[in-house]
Order: structure tokens, then C-alpha cells, then sequence
């Protein structure tokens, strides 16, 4: 049972640069969030998708920017990327369960990350 | 606001002690949800609890144990006979609830790097 994967694992980009990160959630699961983990910080919360719309979105500028896809995948952009960006972002995996007055949303499953440094 | 305070940012034990590891949160709502978890170098989360408002019981699971008291606004966190293996950075986290269930966005604390020295 495979668990969530991210794609790539290391990236190296210029300022002003975009770029485009990939998840899988874990198998099973249909909802996708993103975090960013600056060094030594914890994750901050960008934004969830569920049913391929942006649900829940954190305090982040709209140079960050996704998708999900109805294999319940999705992708992260940033659009002008700044140094400020380097960090290692998240993705996580869940279920949500829409089922009236019973309500449970799996915890949620992180990916090893994508490191991106931007110089 | 919502906000998650880890006031230890490192604890260094030797193996075979236990260490607790402390958090405070602050929220104006009365249905939230507490979680720890753990993040080894690989840079993977690792759930390892999570427990809502309403149940304060204190819970084991193994070596693991954790103290939820609403009074204080604490939510700690015990390892009992650390090993080696526990060497990570643990977080705390909590979230809002939505529907009656946790939302995904979780405002995580700082971390806690836990050394275990054999």
C-alpha cells in the first residue's frame, strides 16, 4: 500500500522562476493538502483540494497556486518564485467523510517533501 | 487565533530515560482538535495521535503516553525508556473544527528536537 509520494525530491530554481510540484495521495485517500516547512519552523498550511476544488487556503500570496486531478493527484505552482520560498513543502493526504452528523476526516499522511532552494 | 506554543525547541536524554515534551495551544473555539507529530531526518510527518476537545482521558500507546488538560491548555506528551530511534523533531499541532470533524488545516508549533543519546 503505497503511502503519499512527491515528486521531486530536490529542486533548484532562479528568482522569478515557476515551478510545478507533484503529490500521489496514499491510496485510497481523496483529499490533498500543501504545506511549507521553512528551515527549523514548522509546516504552515497553503491550501486544501477536495473534489478538484480549492477548499480550505492558509495566508499565502496567489503566486501559490493548484490543481487536483480526478485521480485525486495534484500539483502545487509558484509563479515568481522568491528567495523567501526555499523551504521544504508538504503534501498530505487524507479521507473526508461527507456523511451528515457523522463526520471524520482521517488524520492526515505526509509525503518525505520536495525540498526547493531558490537562488 | 489559533496558535501553538513548544516552548523546549531541544532536549537531549540519555537512553532508557523518559522525557516529556510540552505544548500549550490558544483557541476561542470550543470543538478543536490536538495532534503530535513526528518527523524524523527523512522529512516525513508521522501521525502519531490525535485527540478532540471533548475527551480529555489521558492515553497510552506503548512507551507513548499523553496528558490532555483544558484548564491548562496543555497537551503534553511523554516517552517512557527512550531509545535511540525516538531521536526526532516532535510537533504539536491543532486545528478547528468544521462539520464536527477535524479540518486539514493544521497550525503546527515550532517543534521540539528530541536527541537520545545511547
Amino acid at each position: 500500500d503505497a503511502g503519499v509520494t512527491q515528486s521531486p525530491t530536490h529542486l533548484i530554481k532562479t528568482r522569478g522562476q515557476q515551478v510545478t510540484l507533484r503529490c500521489s495521495p496514499k491510496s485510497g485517500h481523496d483529499t490533498v493538502s500543501w504545506y511549507q516547512q521553512a528551515l527549523g519552523q514548522g509546516p504552515q498550511f497553503i491550501f486544501q483540494y477536495y473534489e478538484e476544488e480549492e477548499r480550505q487556503r492558509g495566508n499565502f500570496p496567489d503566486r501559490f497556486s493548484g490543481h487536483q486531478f480526478p485521480n485525486y493527484s495534484s500539483e502545487l505552482n509558484v509563479n515568481a518564485l522568491l528567495l523567501g520560498d526555499s523551504a521544504l513543502y508538504l503534501c498530505a493526504s487524507s479521507l473526508t467523510d461527507t456523511q451528515p452528523r457523522h463526520s471524520y476526516n482521517s488524520p492526515l499522511h505526509f509525503g518525505n517533501g520536495t525540498r526547493l532552494t531558490v537562488t | 487565533a489559533q496558535k501553538v506554543t513548544q516552548a523546549q525547541t531541544e532536549i537531549s536524554v540519555v537512553e532508557k530515560e523518559d522525557v516529556t515534551l510540552d505544548c500549550v495551544y490558544e483557541t476561542r473555539d470550543t470543538t478543536y482538535y490536538l495532534f503530535w507529530y513526528k518527523q524524523p531526518p527523512s522529512g516525513e510527518l508521522v501521525f502519531l495521535i490525535r485527540r478532540n476537545s471533548f475527551d480529555e482521558q489521558n492515553e497510552i500507546s506503548g512507551r507513548y503516553s499523553w496528558n490532555f488538560q483544558k484548564s491548562t491548555s496543555s497537551f503534553n506528551f511523554t516517552i517512557t525508556a527512550s531509545q535511540v530511534v525516538d531521536s526526532a523533531v516532535y510537533f504539536c499541532a491543532l486545528s478547528e473544527a468544521q462539520g464536527g470533524g477535524a479540518t486539514n488545516k493544521l497550525i503546527f508549533g515550532t517543534g521540539t528536537l528530541l536527541a537520545v543519546q545511547p
